[in-house]
């Protein structure tokens, strides 16, 4: 099946870093790839949409300045919170559409930040 | 209105029962699709079973099957054989329309504990 991955799995950084996250689909090529944030206990909210070669698309409330998304190619797409701040720490997922099948979306791991 | 209603946020059921995880949608659209996923305690979103709008069967994977009543608007999750490994959180979630790139709406989830 597909396979999604997330780099890294966990991170912790002091407030007023800046991070970076990876999202690769390793055996298919995504045009698509979304960006989610989890909160404890609650379901997923989505961020910003991303497609390669263009610029993300961010849902209303979200920072673009404050989280970067770069999809620079059909199999990776990163996401950098910018001086990172303890509101910040979250679950963050990425998914990758692929198009077969039911166009459904697979999930990478999911990457847990920890700002202090 | 919410995309997705989830109205169980915790379910028990004995091991080797059937429990069903209830969830309804609210579209306009006549074209859209209809995903449950398993969220174990580690993060990662597991999908488990489409359901097409056009579909007038109701899809079945293995030991999960969706009970799809389009008039009702409802798309519950039938999980047959419980078995302590389905604990987890369970969302389900509808992408709207015939664009491949269209957003999912994620329900709030369903805990779902297996007792021994």
């Amino acid at each position: 099946g597909a396979v999604v991955s997330q780099h890294p799995s966990w991170v912790i950084c002091k407030s007023g870093t800046s991070v970076k996250i990876e999202c690769r689909s390793l055996d298919f090529q995504a045009t698509t790839m979304f960006w989610y944030r989890q909160f404890p206990k609650q379901s997923l909210m989505l961020m910003a949409t991303s497609n390669e070669g263009s610029k993300a698309t961010y849902e209303q409330g979200v920072e673009k300045d404050k989280f970067l998304i770069n999809h620079a190619s059909l199999t990776l797409s990163t996401l950098t919170v910018t001086s990172a701040h303890p509101e910040d720490s979250s679950f963050y997922i990425c998914s990758a559409l692929l198009l077969a099948s039911y166009n459904e979306q697979f999930f990478g791991p999911g990457t847990r930040l920890t700002v202090l | 209105a919410q995309k997705i209603t989830q109205t169980q946020p915790g379910m028990f059921v004995q091991e080797k029962e059937a429990v069903t995880l209830d969830c309804t949608y609210d579209t306009s659209d006549q074209s859209y699709g209809l995903f449950w996923y398993k969220q174990p305690s580690s993060g990662e979103m597991i999908f488990l079973i489409y359901q097409g709008s056009y579909d007038e069967q109701n899809a079945t994977e293995g030991r999960y099957s969706l009970n799809f009543q389009k008039a009702r608007k409802s798309a519950n999750l039938v999980i047959s054989a419980s078995q302590l490994g389905d604990s987890a959180m369970y969302f389900c979630a509808m992408r709207e329309g015939i664009n491949t790139g269209n957003q999912f709406y994620f329900g709030t989830g369903t805990s779902l504990t297996v007792i021994p």
